[in-house]
C-alpha cells in the first residue's frame, strides 16, 4: 500500500483566495481525520470521519473551514477564505482500529 | 477533556547512550491507548510504540521500550543505543472515544556524535 497521500505538499496562495487539500486514506481504513499542525498550538484535530460520515467537526475553527469525504477513498479539506493565521500544516490521517493512526506526508501551506 | 502532558520540551542524549521521554495523561477512563509518534525533520510523523491500557506488559519495539504506570497515569519512552537518526520530535498521544487521538505539545531529541 502506498500509505496515505495527501496533495499538494506545499501551497502558497494570497490571502482571500480559496484553498483546497486533499487526501487519499489507505484502503480499507474506516476513520479518516484532519489535523492542524503549528509551533503556538501544537497538533489539533480539525474534523473526522468514520466510514464516510463526519462525525466529530468541532476542532474546524470557522466557517471558512469546510471537510468533505465523498467516498472512502477521498476526502477534501477547503479554506475560503484563506488568511495569513491559516498558515500551518494540516495532516491527514486514517486507521482501521485503535492500532493507531498513519499520517499522510502533510501539506504546508503558507497564507501571504 | 483528556490531556496530554510532555513536560520536557527538549532532550539531548549522546549517541550509543539511553534517553528516557516523560509523558503524563488525565482521564477518567479504566480502557484506552496510548502512543508514541516520531516527527523527523521532514514532518513525516511515524508511529514508534503503541500500548493498551489493559495490558500490564510494557511494549517493546527493537530499541524502544515504555514504562506504563497505570496509577500514576504515566507513559514514558526509553531509546536504547541512541542514533543519529533518532533525532526528532517525540510526541506523546492518548486515544479517546471515537479514535480521536489527543497529542502531547512534543520533546525535541537532539543526538550528539
Amino acid at each position: 500500500d502506498a500509505g496515505v497521500i495527501q496533495s499538494p505538499r506545499h501551497e502558497v496562495t494570497e490571502m482571500g483566495q480559496e484553498v483546497t487539500l486533499r487526501c487519499k486514506p489507505i484502503s480499507g481504513h474506516d476513520y479518516l481525520f484532519w489535523y492542524r499542525q503549528t509551533m503556538m498550538r501544537g497538533l489539533e484535530l480539525l474534523i473526522y470521519f468514520n466510514n464516510n460520515v463526519p462525525i466529530d467537526d468541532s476542532g474546524m475553527p470557522e466557517d471558512r473551514f469546510s471537510a468533505k469525504m465523498p467516498n472512502a477513498s477521498f476526502s477534501t479539506l477547503k479554506i475560503q477564505p484563506s488568511e495569513p493565521r491559516d498558515s500551518a500544516v494540516y495532516f491527514c490521517a486514517s486507521s482501521q482500529t485503535t492500532y493507531g493512526y498513519t499520517f499522510g506526508s502533510g501539506t504546508r501551506l503558507t497564507v501571504v | 477533556a483528556q490531556t496530554v502532558t510532555q513536560s520536557q520540551p527538549e532532550m539531548s542524549v549522546q549517541e550509543a547512550e539511553t534517553v528516557t521521554l516523560s509523558c503524563t495523561y488525565d482521564t477518567s477512563e479504566s480502557d484506552y491507548y496510548l502512543f508514541w509518534y516520531k516527527q523527523p525533520p521532514s514532518r513525516q510523523m511515524i508511529l514508534v510504540i503503541r500500548q493498551e491500557a489493559y495490558k500490564q506488559q510494557n511494549a517493546t519495539e527493537n530499541r524502544f521500550s515504555v514504562n506504563f504506570q497505570k496509577a500514576a497515569k504515566s507513559f514514558s519512552l526509553k531509546i536504547s543505543d541512541s542514533q543519529l537518526g533518532d533525532a526528532a520530535m517525540y510526541f506523546c498521544a492518548y486515544e479517546e472515544y471515537g479514535n480521536k487521538l489527543v497529542f502531547g505539545a512534543g520533546t525535541i531529541l537532539r543526538v550528539k556524535s
